[in-house]
């Protein structure tokens, strides 16, 4: 059974780009959250989406927004790039089994110059 | 507003070394809390997961407990190897709409050596 799968797994930016990231959640997994890990902040909730409806959101400004298809991929933007923004991005698939078990993919590490 | 800690930031120990992992919640209202281990550079692995209504959880050498009314956890770890060191994150969630909302501890950075 294939795992959560998130490209690209590294990018470079400049300040005032944008970029979007993709997550491929497990096989019949309908649920998906997107995660921000610092070495300041440690890991954050960015939004949790369930068939293609945004369920909650972060404390995090409206420059990042996301998306879920009907496939349950997922992407997540963020517009005018700040050297802040330069973290892992994480997303999680949750087991529909009712547990609420989250599975981590490996990561878009974005670099913001 | 939940907030988790973990104690020790970092630990450092002889390879075969029995240890504990501590992990705290202020908000006792949870649906579950998970253990995760994370590489350097990678993603998270989920170690463990204990929902509320359970007491603890057993994988191999990993035993995971929650006590949920003084909310706390602890991690044990049994006869700890070098492949051992990682970070370890514990986050618990509120369920009901928010099943993949984890509010995340800053982890405990563990080293075994040889």
């Amino acid at each position: 059974k294939a795992g959560v799968t998130q490209t690209p797994r590294y990018l470079i930016k400049t300040r005032g780009q944008q970029v979007t990231l993709s997550c491929s959640p497990i096989s019949g997994h309908r649920s998906v959250s997107w995660y921000q890990q610092t070495p300041g902040q440690g890991l954050q909730f960015l939004f949790e989406y369930f068939s293609e409806t945004q369920r909650n959101k972060g404390n995090f400004p409206g420059r990042f927004s996301g998306r879920q298809f009907s496939n349950s991929r997922s992407e997540m933007n963020v517009s005018t790039l700040e050297l802040g923004d330069s973290a892992l991005y994480l997303c999680a698939s949750i087991s529909g089994r009712g547990t609420g078990e989250l599975f981590f993919g490996e990561g878009s590490r974005l670099t913001v110059l | 507003k939940q907030e988790v800690t973990q104690i020790p930031a970092a630990l450092s120990v002889p390879e075969g070394e029995n240890l504990v992992l501590n992990c705290s919640f202020t908000d006792s209202a949870i649906y579950n809390l998970q253990w995760f281990r994370q590489d350097p550079g990678k993603g998270l692995t989920s170690l463990l997961l204990i929902q509320s209504s359970q007491r603890e959880q057993t994988s191999g050498r990993l035993n995971a407990s929650l006590d949920k009314s003084s909310g706390r956890s602890t991690l044990y770890i049994a006869a700890s190897q070098p492949g051992d060191s990682a970070t370890y994150l514990c986050a618990v969630t509120t369920g009901g709409t928010s099943y993949g909302k984890l509010t995340f501890g800053q982890g405990t950075i563990l080293t075994v050596h040889p």
